[in-house]
């Protein structure tokens, strides 16, 4: 199992422009999410899903959008990048099997 | 609406002196609690959750639903303990299953 993959690792963008976030997971987790780690402030949840098809916003949903089409791939759309989304983000999964929460390896996103 | 509180920022003990990391939650239903660390720039990783009551790396957490804590403690602590250590708090059950809120972290950072 690869668990939770994310691209790129790192990524710097313009102010303006619009990029995708790539998560995956291969465990068959039915929850979803995207979070933002930003200092002194933890992890903020941004959007999550509870299955294909459905999504739902968290903490901080403003200059994000999400789908989920399928079960294993949930990517976040910047949609004109702000020197506030210099962040880093994580995408975790869970399943309601008595699990907990797996993240992946995090994407480093400069906006200039 | 739920919150999780880690007081301190930054912690600092000497190997081999007692460790306690605070971690102090708001939440009007059933929750769960865990633990998770993340080494220098890696992903987030679970070290202990409330309901498997076991010790990982030396490490305990007992859930006080009295004084609403689950501070996270080791006798010993060790150079490779330093790290960020984040609380989180998940709801039990329902459609909020894959939503964690976290606290703000603690960086503990052990002295040889």
């Amino acid at each position: 199992n690869a668990g939770v993959t994310q691209t790129p690792k790192f990524q710097v963008l313009k102010t303006g422009q619009s990029m995708t976030l790539q998560c995956a997971q291969d465990m068959n987790h039915e929850y979803m999410s995207w979070y933002r780690q930003d200092p002194g402030m933890g992890l903020r949840l941004i959007h999550y899903s509870v299955g294909a098809g459905i999504t739902d916003q968290g903490e901080v949903p403003n200059g994000y959008n999400v789908s989920r089409s399928t079960t294993e791939d949930f990517p976040l759309r910047l949609l004109s990048a702000a020197p506030s989304q210099t962040s880093v983000y994580f995408c975790a999964s869970s399943s309601s099997v008595g699990g907990y929460t797996v993240f992946g390896p995090g994407t480093r996103l400069t906006v200039l | 609406a739920q919150r999780v509180t880690q007081p301190e920022k930054l912690l600092s003990v000497f190997k081999g002196a007692p460790v306690e990391l605070k971690c102090n939650y708001s939440y009007s239903g059933s929750p769960e609690l865990f633990w998770y660390v993340q080494y220098s720039r890696q992903r987030l990783q679970l070290l202990l959750r409330h309901i498997s009551r076991e010790s990982i790396k030396g490490f305990t957490a007992d859930l006080n639903k009295g004084e609403t804590s689950f501070h996270l403690k080791k006798p010993f602590a060790q150079e490779e303990d330093s790290a960020m250590y984040y609380c989180a708090l998940r709801n039990a059950g329902g459609t909020s299953y894959g939503k964690l809120t976290f606290g703000q972290g603690t960086i503990l950072t052990v002295h040889p």
